[in-house]
């Protein structure tokens, strides 16, 4: 079956400090892309980045950039530089090939950034 | 407006109860999508249109819960004899539904719904 799983409830980083958040998916489907999301205290969900399964390189998007070991089905969220705006809840979520593109997501991880 | 609008932005509602949610995708955008987050979890996926039809209803959790979009664009969410387990917040998304892989979707604010 197809999962995302986020195994941190809770994360704590010192303002101008990295952190990383831990994402790990299981699908037998060969290709599949894989996408990151903050959702801030209004709720509404953000697009941060995105990684595809035969992607050669890890993505990059500014601060964020996404540590993937396809071999270990791991997809980690590197945030560089926290600033106190990073504040939020962040989501992994997973849409395989021949699905009709509906996204399947973990609980997520509150993260705190601390000034 | 250039992103999804949802509304009402909160709803509160009584047990038994028939609620409709609104969503106005982003111009352009062809598919529309429903979730649902409940308190402290992630999303779940309830149901996807293509233009007006709706070839993955599989999230739907009873029979209660419909949704129509009319003229490819404006979505109907409706729950009928709403109960308490119904309440959370309800999101929209919408993308180009390109059918790629990197297809972003982009998300209303939501709508909060309790059901006393």
């Amino acid at each position: 079956a197809q999962k995302i799983t986020q195994t941190q409830p809770g994360m704590f980083v010192q303002e101008k400090e990295a952190v990383t958040l831990d994402c790990t998916y299981d699908t037998s489907d060969p290709s599949y892309g894989l996408f990151w999301y903050k959702q801030p205290s209004s709720g509404e969900m953000i697009f941060l980045i995105y990684q595809g399964s035969y992607d050669q390189q890890n993505a990059t998007e500014g601060r964020y950039s996404l540590n993937f070991q396809k071999a270990r089905k791991s997809a980690n969220l590197v945030i560089s530089a926290s600033q106190l705006g990073d504040s939020a809840m962040y989501f992994c979520a997973m849409r395989l090939s021949g699905g009709y593109n509906k996204l399947i997501f973990g609980a997520g991880t509150r993260l705190a950034v601390h000034p | 407006g250039a992103g999804v609008s949802q509304s009402p932005s909160n709803k509160v509602t009584e047990k038994g109860k028939d609620v409709e949610l609104r969503c106005d995708p982003i111009s352009g955008h062809t598919a529309l999508y429903w979730y649902r987050q409940s308190l402290g979890q992630g999303l779940e996926f309830l149901i996807y249109f293509q233009g007006n039809s709706a070839p993955d209803k599989s999230g739907l959790p009873s029979d209660r819960f419909s949704a129509e979009r009319t003229g490819g664009s404006v979505s109907t969410l409706t729950i009928q004899r709403t109960q308490q387990e119904d309440s959370a917040v309800y999101l929209c998304a919408s993308s180009l539904a390109l059918r790629a892989r990197r297809e972003t979707q982009y998300f209303g604010p939501g709508t909060r719904l309790l059901v006393l």
